[in-house]
């Protein structure tokens, strides 16, 4: 199975700040991966497809990019409905396997 | 819009099956495969198994062989999962997720069902 190795596991930021999370797979995976934030209580919300493919309807300032092994997701300017935790997925080999998610929190 | 409607929760005793159900509606039910992820308290999210609800044809985790059988009803545009030799390990939430037309990511999830299992 491939492993997704997702840093860090949390991050205390406030409003406005950039937060960068990033996925690194145990082998390549080309762009197949998928990011998605989480809020308690509720299931995933698709953000990013395709490593850098912003999901319709998710705002702008989430980005992500990469490809291989190492991703990365920024979310440019943390607004107060952007805590939550944020995981990644890779759909690139059977079984698909998740990173172990990355909780923002506020500072 | 499209929606994946989950059973409500359950609790079971140890060894017992249980089996779920996942509605879809405002799709054609037929063009995504149907995927079983669960999420045990303070782990990460873990497949479980597909089902391409085209033909019936189904995958399952080597976590999950000869415990999972994920089946369909296309007439009910509805999803199935049936997990049996329940232990308090297999406590969790577990979500049905629509495969994207590209088939490398979840674009819809259901709301979750919680599966308690305890003596």
């Amino acid at each position: 199975d491939i492993q997704m190795t997702q840093s860090p596991s949390s991050v205390s930021a406030s409003v406005g700040d950039r937060v960068t999370i990033t996925c690194r797979a145990s082998q390549g995976i080309s762009s197949d991966l998928a990011w998605y934030q989480q809020k308690p209580g509720k299931p995933p919300k698709l953000l990013i497809k395709a490593a850098s493919t912003l999901q319709s309807g998710v705002p702008s300032r989430f980005t992500g990019s990469g490809s291989g092994t190492e991703f990365t997701l920024t979310i440019s300017s943390l607004q107060p409905e952007d805590f939550a935790t944020y995981f990644c997925l890779q759909a690139n080999s059977f079984p698909r396997t998740f990173g172990g998610g990355t909780k923002v929190e506020i500072k | 819009q499209v929606q994946l409607v989950q059973s409500g929760a359950e609790v079971k005793k140890p060894g017992a099956s249980v089996k779920l159900s996942c509605k879809a509606s405002g799709y054609t039910f037929s063009g995504h495969a149907i995927h079983w992820v669960r999420q045990a308290p303070g782990q990460r999210l873990e497949f479980m198994g597909w089902i391409n609800t085209g033909n019936g044809d189904t995958k399952y985790s080597q976590n999950f062989q000869g415990t999972v059988t994920i089946t369909r009803d296309t007439s009910a545009t509805t999803a199935y999962m049936e997990l049996s030799s329940l232990r308090s390990e297999d406590t969790a939430v577990y979500y049905c997720a629509r495969d994207c037309s590209s088939g490398t990511c979840y674009d819809n999830w259901g709301q979750g069902t919680l599966v308690t299992v305890s003596s």
